[in-house]
C-alpha cells in the first residue's frame, strides 16, 4: 500500500466546508483511494473511495488531482457530528486483505 | 447496507481472568475478519486476519496463545483475550468482508476492555 500523509489536525466552523487533504505521491495506477472517519470510541465509518475521477455520495465528495499524487475529501456542510478522525488509505481492492490505518487527521468542528 | 455486531461494547474484568469478545455478521457472510486494537490517542493497529474454518494469521509481536481468534462460522468470530493484565487495556474493533467485495469492509462499533 502506498504511503499517506495527513495534517495531524483541522479546526472547522459549523455549517461550512471541510477539505481535508492527502497526500499520496507513490500511489500506483491500480491503487484506489479510500476515506474512513472515526467518531470517538466507536469503530470506523466508510466514507468514499475512487481512483482517477471525482467522486461524490451522500457524505462526502472526493477530488483527486490529475496526478493521482493527492487528493481532498470534502464534506460541504460540516455539523459537530462531523468531528472524528478521517483516514486516507491508499490501496489495491483485494478481498482477504486488511485495511492499514495511519495516524489520520482529527477534525474539529466547533459552532 | 452490511451490519457488524460487536459484544460487548464495554467489559471490566481482573486481572488474570479471560475476556471473550464477539464479532458477528448480521446480512452477510464473512468469508475474513480482522482484529485491530487501538490505544488511546493512538490509531488502529491490526492484531490478525482470520478466515473462516482456517487458523487466523497474527500480525508481528501478537501473540497468538494470549489472544485466541475463532471463527468457526461465516457470520461469527470471537477474540479471547487469555490471563489478561492492565497492559491488555484497549479498545478492540473487529472488521468483517465478503467473497468478491474488495472495498466492503464494515466494522463493528468497539469494545472498551479494562483490565484492573
Amino acid at each position: 500500500d502506498a504511503k499517506t500523509t495527513q495534517p495531524t489536525s483541522m479546526d472547522c466552523a459549523e455549517g461550512r466546508a471541510a477539505n481535508l487533504p492527502c497526500n499520496h505521491s507513490t500511489i500506483s495506477g491500480n491503487e484506489y483511494v479510500y476515506w474512513y472517519r472515526q467518531i470517538h470510541s466507536q469503530g470506523p465509518q466508510y466514507i468514499i473511495h475512487g481512483l482517477k475521477n471525482n467522486e461524490t455520495n451522500e457524505m462526502a465528495s472526493l477530488i483527486i488531482t490529475e496526478d493521482r499524487k493527492s487528493s481532498t475529501l470534502i464534506l460541504p456542510h460540516a455539523t459537530l457530528r462531523d468531528t472524528a478522525v478521517y483516514y486516507c488509505i491508499v490501496r489495491v481492492p483485494q478481498a482477504g486483505t486488511a485495511l492499514i490505518f495511519g495516524k489520520g487527521t482529527t477534525l474539529s468542528v466547533s459552532s | 447496507g452490511a451490519v457488524v455486531s460487536q459484544h460487548p461494547s464495554r467489559v471490566i474484568c481482573k486481572s488474570g481472568t479471560s475476556v471473550k469478545i464477539e464479532c458477528r455478521s448480521l446480512d452477510f457472510q464473512a468469508t475474513t475478519m480482522f482484529w485491530y486494537r487501538q490505544f488511546p490517542k493512538q490509531s488502529l493497529m491490526l492484531m490478525a486476519t482470520s478466515n473462516e474454518g482456517s487458523k487466523a494469521t497474527y500480525e508481528q509481536g501478537v501473540e497468538k496463545d494470549k489472544f485466541l481468534i475463532n471463527h468457526a462460522s461465516l457470520t461469527l468470530s470471537t477474540l479471547t483475550v487469555t490471563s489478561a493484565h492492565p497492559e491488555d487495556s484497549s479498545f478492540y474493533i473487529c472488521s468483517a468482508s465478503s467473497r468478491g467485495s474488495g472495498t466492503g469492509y464494515t466494522f463493528g462499533s468497539g469494545t472498551r476492555l479494562t483490565v484492573v
